[in-house]
């Protein structure tokens, strides 16, 4: 079964908003990994977050970690219309062999 | 873009027909993935490789073989193509499989069984 669940599974923003995703998972994780799918293409890494870490940015980009609760979020901040695509998190799956996506978070961002 | 081409980009094809899509890179990574992605699953893995003749199953591997004979070429066989396998089929590729890898994707082979 698949490790990680997005939530929302679709949101809708103006641009300059913020857009907030969360991804849950199951088991414990050495890394959790956030995606990029823009339509019709393949998967683009965005962040990386390691287990050990509550917390990273890169960009506009802001990922947060909770191990506790097995839960990431991933917020993009002042967000474009160009962010306007599927965004998945990823896990590495319980025999750490390969990764497991969730269902992902459709976000369209309009002007 | 890291090296990975998926052929043929689209198929369609005739239930009960083998089908072979195809992975290849040229990054020199020891692992490649195949995932489908259909609407509301999200990406399943299908196999997986982590070497020349290494592979391994994934969460959906019921009616698809794998065949990993060269590093850089990773085939993916429907050995009777159903409808149900109507789907995009993504490949990846890593490094390694250490904690924090990034795979790297291919743009795709959009498949119809009819």
């Amino acid at each position: 079964s698949q490790q990680g669940e997005e939530d929302p599974q679709a949101l809708s923003i103006q641009e300059g908003e913020n857009a907030t995703m969360n991804c849950s998972y199951k088991t414990s994780i050495n890394n959790l990994q956030w995606y990029r799918q823009n339509s019709g293409r393949g998967l683009v890494h965005l962040i990386l977050i390691r287990s050990n870490e509550r917390e990273k940015h890169s960009g506009r980009l802001r990922v947060t970690l909770d191990t506790s609760k097995k839960s990431s979020s991933l917020l993009i901040t002042a967000s474009r219309a160009a962010d306007t695509a599927s965004y998945f998190c990823a896990t590495d799956g319980q025999a750490g062999t390969a990764l497991i996506f969730g269902k992902g978070t459709t976000l369209s961002v309009s002007s | 873009d890291a090296g990975i081409t998926q052929s043929p980009r689209h198929k369609v094809t005739e239930t009960g027909t083998p089908v072979t899509l195809r992975c290849h890179q040229t990054e020199n990574h020891r692992y490649m993935y195949w995932y489908r992605q259909d609407p509301g699953h999200g990406l399943r893995l299908i196999h997986y490789s982590y070497g020349v003749k290494d592979t391994d199953k994934g969460e959906v591997s019921d009616g698809y073989s794998v065949s990993r004979s060269k590093t850089e070429d990773f085939l993916l066989t429907l050995e009777s193509a159903t409808s149900s396998q109507t789907s995009v089929y993504f490949c990846a590729i890593s490094e390694s499989n250490r904690a924090g890898t990034e795979a790297f994707f291919g743009q795709g082979t959009r498949l119809t069984v009819v």
